[in-house]
């Protein structure tokens, strides 16, 4: 069964802490990538990569770290420097080095500051 | 830079009627435009996508989309609205970003409202 894991699916995060949310796909896409979803915002890319050690800052990677060591995983590391990061956060694959195929997304991590 | 606009924040429509949530894009080169659809507390889902050819897409559950190069829009439309359309709808167009990597960019989503 393929497609896009996120874990987990709710996380709390003490002030001052890091948080690492896994997102895990089998469909052997190149493309990934980070969204951040607030009410009233849409979707704001956190970063993304195109190929296996190497990836690009979004709009908005103030915060955030990424890494991509295997083609299948693309986590993400909310750091303390994130002052606001209560939000849904997204993970999404393409097939890379195309432009004319669609995003698939998993189900989503809500992140809550406590 | 890209962008995308959807300029409704909610689209009502009753059940039964036809229903259109708009969306106009800016980007450099050729659009490739999608629609996606969210449900509460869900990923995205994709709908259709636009890439070249005949302006009028069809896709998922009766959606189509009629592209405009002239006029920059992507509406997305559906002859009969049915209750369970009701979700919150996404246009995103995908684009070069910096280095030549690609990039997709999202707008902020039209919470689509269909009443019994």
């Amino acid at each position: 069964d393929g497609g896009i894991t996120q874990s987990p699916k709710y996380l709390f995060r003490k002030e001052g802490q890091n948080v690492t949310l896994s997102c895990e796909q089998n469909l052997n896409h190149d493309a990934m990538y980070w969204y951040r979803q607030d009410p009233g915002q849409g979707l704001r890319l956190i970063y993304y990569s195109q190929i296996v050690n190497d990836f690009q800052k979004g709009d908005i990677a103030e915060g955030y770290s990424v890494s991509r060591e295997k083609k299948e995983s693309f986590p993400l590391t909310v750091t303390s420097a994130q002052k606001n990061p209560t939000a849904f956060y997204l993970c999404a694959s393409s097939i890379g080095g195309t432009m004319n195929t669609e995003a698939f997304f998993g189900q989503g991590t809500r992140l809550t500051v406590v | 830079a890209q962008s995308v606009a959807q300029p409704e924040d909610q689209v009502n429509v009753a059940e039964g009627n036809p229903l259109t949530v708009k969306c106009t894009y800016s980007v450099s080169g050729n659009p490739y435009l999608f629609w996606y659809v969210q449900y509460p507390n869900r990923g995205l889902q994709f709908l259709l996508k636009y890439i070249t050819g005949d302006n009028l897409v069809k896709g998922s559950y009766g959606f189509e989309a009629e592209f405009n190069k002239s006029q920059t829009s992507f509406h997305l439309k559906k002859p009969s609205a049915l209750v369970s359309d009701s979700a919150l709808y996404f246009c995103a167009v995908r684009g070069q970003g910096s280095g030549g990597y690609q990039k997709v960019t999202f707008g902020t989503g039209t919470k689509l409202q269909v009443i019994p």
